[in-house]
């Protein structure tokens, strides 16, 4: 079983459309969790930390359900620059890890007028 | 505004030639990954250092790749031999020092590497 799942898409969805994607983590030790977003060709950015009481930023909602151990993003309002592939992110918990990050394989989103 | 940068950003090759990719972190940052994408396995972490040294290799080939940083401000990834299945996007991040921000990983463009 990978680490991060995450359904791959694509989902279209006209301008001005609310769009959700969830992805799920095994690992119950995972203590951060983000979104990334990468465009055709480019490198993932982040796009916003998840945390356990939920976020936004503008247009944009995470949440975080550790019991269920997964992670989801909200998009309303979806505007044509939008479309892009949404990568689901987990720091694997644990001093000797640092950094490290276990990307999911990222969901399509393509948004048309 | 500060970015990581890459080179080459495109290599094409022969098989069982030599390739090496350089990677210059953000200036301050004290992590640096190498990762490697492709449309079947997505973005896998290949390496990663922390203060220059050598953290975590395990998702690297080891007989045919090599990870160093011989300095603060360039890190490598060496394959040698190439062979086809290597063809990928290798991106190089780096994170940085301070503890809020400790998990978020800037990228830089990629090397787009093609074997023949």
């Amino acid at each position: 079983r990978k680490e991060v799942e995450q359904d791959p898409g694509p989902f279209n969805v006209p301008e001005g459309a609310t769009v959700a994607f969830n992805c799920t983590y095994s690992n119950s030790a995972s203590q951060s969790f983000f979104w990334y977003r990468q465009d055709c060709r480019k490198e993932p950015k982040l796009l916003m930390s998840v945390y356990s009481s939920g976020n936004e930023d503008g247009r944009f909602t995470a949440q975080l359900n550790r019991a269920s151990q997964y992670i989801s993003l909200l998009i309303r309002d979806s505007k044509l620059s939008d479309s892009a592939t949404y990568l689901c992110v987990v720091n694997i918990a644990g001093r000797e890890y640092g950094n490290k990050l276990v990307f999911g394989a990222g969901t399509i989103l393509r948004v048309k007028s | 505004d500060a970015r990581v940068t890459q080179t080459p950003r495109h290599k094409v090759t022969e098989m069982g030639q030599e390739v090496t990719m350089r990677c210059q972190p953000i200036l301050g940052h004290n992590t640096v990954f190498w990762y490697r994408q492709t449309m079947m396995q997505g973005l896998e972490l290949l390496a990663y250092f922390r203060n220059r040294a050598p953290l975590d290799d395990s998702g690297m080939p080891k007989d045919r790749f090599s990870a160093e940083m011989p300095d603060a401000t360039l890190a490598t990834l060496k394959i040698q031999p190439s062979e086809p299945r290597d063809s990928a996007v290798y991106f190089c991040a780096s994170g940085p020092r301070t503890a809020f921000r400790a998990n978020e990983q800037f990228f830089g463009p990629g090397t787009r590497l093609t074997v023949l």
